[in-house]
């Protein structure tokens, strides 16, 4: 079946810094890949999307590229905040009729000023 | 404003006191779903429903019963609480039933459940 790995952290990272959070997957077909985010005390949100290989979503900032060779799609910011402070989830989507959204076990994201 | 709502969002019960929680959208939505989230497993689907009427498991299912009589509120309901459903639950929808990854899931803020 369909999966997706992420860490857990937190990630703690200062005010400004590079982000990355990984995420890899594994799935039959062409899925569609997301990165969602949950703020304290909020369901999720969709931070950003792609549907086909060397897509490159990008929201707020954001951005992540569908690599289907390294079946990854990971979630990169150049300079984070502290209102980034977050859990990020990777989620995909198979194909072909209907298809749930597997989702990550979510990524703790802490900025500190 | 486009909302999903859930009631109520913290709950503290006793084993095997039966218990609903209410989910609603407001985007006149087909697709609907449950999820419990749980530190370490990410988030889980319980049940889904593609349109009224039309219910079927996720990959948790035991211990929940849901309905789907009309298109707005899909409520999850306990009917003999463990303490191994303490956990976080969300309610979510989608206006695409057959493909959901073709559009964003949209959330409820979540309900905490303890079971004692």
């Amino acid at each position: 079946g369909n999966s997706v790995t992420q860490m857990e952290g937190p990630v703690t990272l200062s005010e400004e810094a590079f982000l990355t959070i990984n995420c890899t997957y594994t799935a039959t077909g062409y899925p569609s890949l997301f990165w969602y985010v949950q703020y304290p005390g909020e369901g999720l949100q969709l931070l950003l999307k792609a549907t086909k290989a060397d897509d490159k979503g990008s929201n707020k900032g954001f951005e992540a590229t569908y690599r289907k060779e390294t079946t990854s799609f990971h979630l990169e910011k150049g300079s984070v905040q502290v209102s980034d402070s977050a859990v990020y989830f990777c989620a995909l989507s198979g194909s072909g009729g209907y298809q749930k959204v597997t989702f990550g076990i979510g990524t703790k994201l802490q900025v500190i000023p | 404003e486009a909302q999903v709502t859930q009631n109520p969002r913290y709950l503290i019960t006793v084993t095997g006191k039966k218990l609903t929680v209410t989910c609603s959208q407001n985007m006149n939505h087909e697709y609907m779903s449950w999820y419990r989230q749980d530190p370490g497993l990410g988030l889980r689907q319980i049940y889904y429903s593609m349109n009224v009427e039309v219910t079927d498991k996720g990959d948790v299912p035991e211990g929940y019963k849901v309905s789907r009589k009309e298109k707005r509120n899909f409520p999850l309901i306990l009917e003999s609480p463990s303490p191994n459903q303490t956990s976080l639950y969300f309610c979510a929808s989608s206006w695409d039933k057959t493909g959901v990854g073709n559009s964003p899931l949209h959330f409820g803020n979540g309900t905490r459940l303890t079971v004692t």
